[in-house]
């Protein structure tokens, strides 16, 4: 169990730019969440994965986000035209995704974006 | 108002006291509580979970749930500055669903 792991740590961009993260699960673990969290805030969920089926989507943030997961394996996070807005912590979690109580989800240290 | 509020903080406590950190919520659908601990730059780690209402204690950590309130709380025994970070807590309907955390706590206990 090596845990979560995200790249890049830090990403900084010009607004405009796209950008792309990638979050590797803990391996055996279905499911896979994205979240932001923007300073002194509690993560905000955007989406989540039951292996390669996006579940939910609704909470992407607009439609210059967007997220896949083609394999069940890793996952990547897309931002389209990046605003300042948009800089935040960018935070990945998996879990089993069997029927325990509760799934319980782990996090991996996130992406962190500036976007000047 | 939002779904989840807790304690604003900043919090700051001597060594070996005992902490309160405590959440409010307005969804009476949410059935599993959870609190995590998140340091500087770090992603939160879970410290406890409890289902629906109650106490459940881990070593120096006791969760309750009052579900009745729409209330939950953590209490900290015997703190220490390793226990400095921000306290979130977090709430879903079902397993699997995606989690609604509060804003955090910041805590920080001083040596």
């Amino acid at each position: 169990d090596t845990g979560v792991s995200q790249n890049p740590r830090h990403k900084i961009t010009k607004r405009g730019q796209n950008v792309t993260f990638r979050c590797d699960p803990i391996s055996e673990h279905n499911r896979l969440y994205w979240y932001r969290q923007t300073l002194g805030q509690g993560p905000e969920f955007l989406t989540y994965f039951q292996n390669e089926a996006q579940l939910e989507k609704s909470r992407l943030l607009s439609d210059r986000f967007s997220a896949e997961r083609p394999k069940g394996s890793f996952s990547t996070l897309e931002i389209q035209r990046t605003e300042q807005g948009d800089s935040a912590m960018y935070l990945c979690a998996s879990s089993r995704g069997h029927s325990e109580v509760p799934d319980t989800q782990y996090f991996g240290p996130g992406t962190r974006l500036t976007v000047l | 108002q939002k779904e989840v509020e807790q304690d604003p903080g900043p919090l700051s406590v001597p060594e070996g006291a005992i902490v309160s950190l405590n959440c409010t919520y307005s969804n009476s659908a949410f059935q599993y509580f959870m609190w995590y601990r998140q340091y500087s730059r770090k992603g939160p780690e879970l410290l406890m979970y409890t289902y629906s209402s109650g106490n459940k204690e881990d070593g120096r950590f006791t969760a309750q749930v009052d579900k009745s309130s729409k209330y939950i709380s953590l209490f900290i025994r015997d703190s220490q500055p390793s226990d400095s970070a921000t306290y979130l807590c977090a709430m879903t309907y079902n397993y699997g669903q995606n989690f609604v955390f509060g804003p955090g706590t910041r805590l920080s206990v001083l040596p």
